[in-house]
């Protein structure tokens, strides 16, 4: 059974400081690893991918990847109060048509 | 910009009616997806298509079908709603393959009573 974690939190960081997501995976053979943001009451939005190990940067927001390892994890620098939201991980199966999806992190940016 | 629309933003049903949920994406994608979504248990994976008029179970296909006759539309079918089918449903498209992302749909909160 294939399986990625990730801790539910909710995670509280204050305005200004960095975030840290972290999501762990069973499946050696992974390729790729997708962080999803989700607001309250609305759907997931993609807002990084990552397909090689180390560090992947797009503005605040930075992916690293440790395959050997297994986990995933995603930094919010300079976080806003606009990043509180639940912070999704996403690794595919085998049959390359389907997602499995980690249970979310809550992350609580307080001003 | 790729746009995933779902028929209901919400909808209340009541037990043992037949429920109709739709989903149309504009971008040509091969494969689309129906979830679901429950407080504390995540994304659950219903039933997904990688062409027309074919199918796949997902994680928990009881008490659902689907039906994809063509290639931009994707329907997710209570047979006979019961409360335990309370939930948000989510609707996905992704182009090729799992290396691409998923897009997804706004969601229809379905209520069940």
């Amino acid at each position: 059974q294939k399986e990625v974690e990730q801790n539910s939190g909710p995670l509280s960081v204050p305005e200004g400081a960095i975030a840290s997501l972290n999501c762990t995976y069973s499946d050696r053979v992974s390729q790729s690893f997708f962080w999803y943001r989700q607001y309250s009451g609305k759907s997931p939005e993609l807002i990084m991918s990552i397909y090689s190990n180390g560090d992947k940067e797009d503005g605040r927001f930075t992916a690293q990847l440790n395959k050997a390892s297994q986990y995933v994890s995603l930094l919010i620098r300079d976080s806003q109060p606009s990043d509180s939201a639940t912070y999704l991980c996403a690794v595919p199966m085998d049959s390359n048509y389907q997602l499995i999806w980690g249970a979310g992190t809550k992350l609580i940016i307080k001003p | 910009d790729v746009k995933v629309t779902q028929s209901s933003r919400y909808l209340v049903k009541r037990t043992g009616e037949k429920v109709f949920l739709e989903c149309v994406q504009d971008m040509d994608h091969e494969n689309m997806f129906w979830y679901r979504q429950d407080p504390g248990l995540g994304l659950r994976l219903i039933y997904f298509s990688y062409d027309v008029k074919m199918k796949e179970k997902g994680d928990i296909p009881e008490g659902y079908s689907v039906s994809r006759e063509k290639k931009e539309r994707f329907s997710l079918i209570l047979e006979s709603a019961s409360t335990n089918q309370t939930s948000m449903y989510l609707c996905a498209s992704s182009p090729r393959t799992v290396a691409d992302t998923q897009y997804f749909g706004p969601g229809t909160r379905l209520t069940v009573l």
